[in-house]
């Protein structure tokens, strides 16, 4: 079972650069959400998603932007890439127990 | 402001002992809490959860209890064994947050042999 995908795995980019990191689920589950997890902070909410075409910021948004096509997929776009966002990536998906969430491997960008 | 709090950032214990990870919330509103473990170079994995409703839930060698009174929670492994060694973080949510979880900041659990 492949359950929530990730790629790339890791990722250097120069200041300015865009990039988008995929995430991929095959459980047919409606909620979906992007993590950052940072040395001492543990994992914060970038943006989340409800179903497809329906989108939302967590706490902490500023930089990323998402979409929700599909129900299996959901991108997370770096506009202009900044050396505050190096830190490791980490998207999940749930289906309907509540809160119960499973996570992807991560991907770990390195900003310069 | 921090809505969970894991004070100690490190845990060490002899194998076959119990280890008692501590968790404590401030936001009144959550009403259900999880465990995630996590290994190097891995995603989180889920562990254990509670619904406010309760205040103990067991399952095999790791059990969660929850005082809303307080506002803690803890975890408890017993007997605790060199593979649970990993990083544990305590999460909540409540209904109606569309499954946003609020993290934690994680524990490195080490289990002696």
């Amino acid at each position: 079972n492949a359950g929530v995908t990730q790629t790339p795995k890791f990722q250097v980019l120069k200041t300015g650069q865009s990039m988008t990191l995929q995430c991929a689920q095959d459980m047919n589950h409606e909620y979906m959400s992007w993590y950052r997890q940072d040395p001492g902070m543990g994992l914060r909410l970038i943006h989340y998603s409800v179903g497809a075409g329906i989108t939302d910021q967590g706490e902490v948004p500023n930089g990323y932007n998402v979409s929700r096509s599909t129900t299996e997929d959901f991108p997370l776009r770096l506009l202009s890439a900044a050396p505050s966002q190096t830190s490791v990536y980490f998207c999940a998906s749930r289906g309907t127990s509540v809160g119960t969430q499973y996570f992807g491997p991560g991907t770990r960008l390195l900003v310069l | 402001d921090q809505q969970v709090k894991q004070n100690s950032p490190s845990l060490s214990v002899q194998e076959g002992r119990i280890s008692i990870l501590n968790c404590d919330y401030t936001n009144s509103m959550f009403d259900y809490f999880l465990w995630y473990k996590k290994y190097p170079a891995e995603g989180p994995t889920f562990l254990i959860s509670i619904s406010s409703i309760k205040d103990k839930n067991e399952d095999g060698r790791f059990t969660v209890f929850l005082n809303k009174s307080a506002k803690h929670l803890s975890l408890h492994i017993v007997p605790s064994q060199p593979g649970d060694s990993a990083v544990y973080f305590c999460a909540a949510t409540y209904t109606g947050a569309n499954s946003k979880l609020t993290f934690g900041k994680g524990i490195t659990l080490s289990v002696r042999p």
